[in-house]
């Protein structure tokens, strides 16, 4: 079955305190993203890659780092995360162009206190 | 400022109704795309439009595709209370190779028995 797998799927921390959200693909998929989900906002790019050790900022990458050492495997890290980063993140992959399907992992809830 | 402007934000309808959800921008899009996303999910791919003018029908669903790929809307008709569900719009853009996609804020469906 296809499948995108996030970790952990609700994290409750402390500002500062660094973690890493994995994220994980069994589709051999190249293009890989995170994205949070603000209400009011929809969802807004943080990071993309192309492929392994392909990585570019999205839309809103402030406050975050991923690496991509494997194809299937896509970890979001917030080094020093801060109440502002509290929101609802979703790890995606897609076959190839911007316009192809995306395929969604179940979401990640965050909050930073 | 969001690039996709959807509308209504909110639409709480009966069983039976029909409804339209709007995705309007100033933008041209290559391709434009629906998902439906559900509680404690992740949003899925409902439909992907590409040509100016396009409809499509899935099911009760009816999409269309503005003649000038600037807008699009989404149908619903004899609203069940299965078709509950944030409704999510994306157009896709290609200023490189892979292309980027634009997400709307949403619109949340509520069908009631």
């Amino acid at each position: 079955e296809a499948q995108v797998t996030q970790n952990p799927r609700y994290l409750i921390t402390v500002t500062g305190k660094k973690l890493t959200v994995t994220c994980s693909q069994n589709m051999n998929h190249e293009y890989m993203s995170w994205y949070r989900q603000d209400p009011g906002l929809g969802l807004r790019q943080i990071y993309y890659s192309m492929n392994v050790e392909v990585t570019d900022k999205g839309d809103v990458p402030e406050g975050y780092k991923v690496s991509r050492k494997e194809k299937r495997n896509f970890p979001l890290i917030l080094e020093s995360p801060s109440p502002n980063q509290t929101s609802l993140y979703f790890c995606a992959t897609q076959t190839g162009l911007a316009g192809d399907t995306q395929y969604f992992g179940p979401g990640t809830r965050l909050t930073v206190l | 400022t969001q690039l996709l402007e959807q509308s209504p934000q909110f639409l709480s309808i009966q069983e039976g109704e029909n409804l339209t959800v709007y995705c309007n921008s100033s933008s041209v899009f290559s391709s434009l795309q629906w998902y439906r996303q559900e509680p404690g999910e992740g949003p899925v791919l409902l439909v992907t439009v590409v040509t100016g003018g396009e409809v499509k029908k899935l099911k009760r669903l009816t999409f269309q595709f503005g003649d000038a790929r600037k807008d699009s809307s989404l149908h619903i008709t004899a609203a069940q209370p299965g078709d509950t569900g944030l409704y999510l719009c994306a157009g896709a853009t290609y200023t490189d190779s892979w292309g980027k996609l634009q997400f709307g804020a949403g619109t949340q469906v509520v069908v009631t028995p």
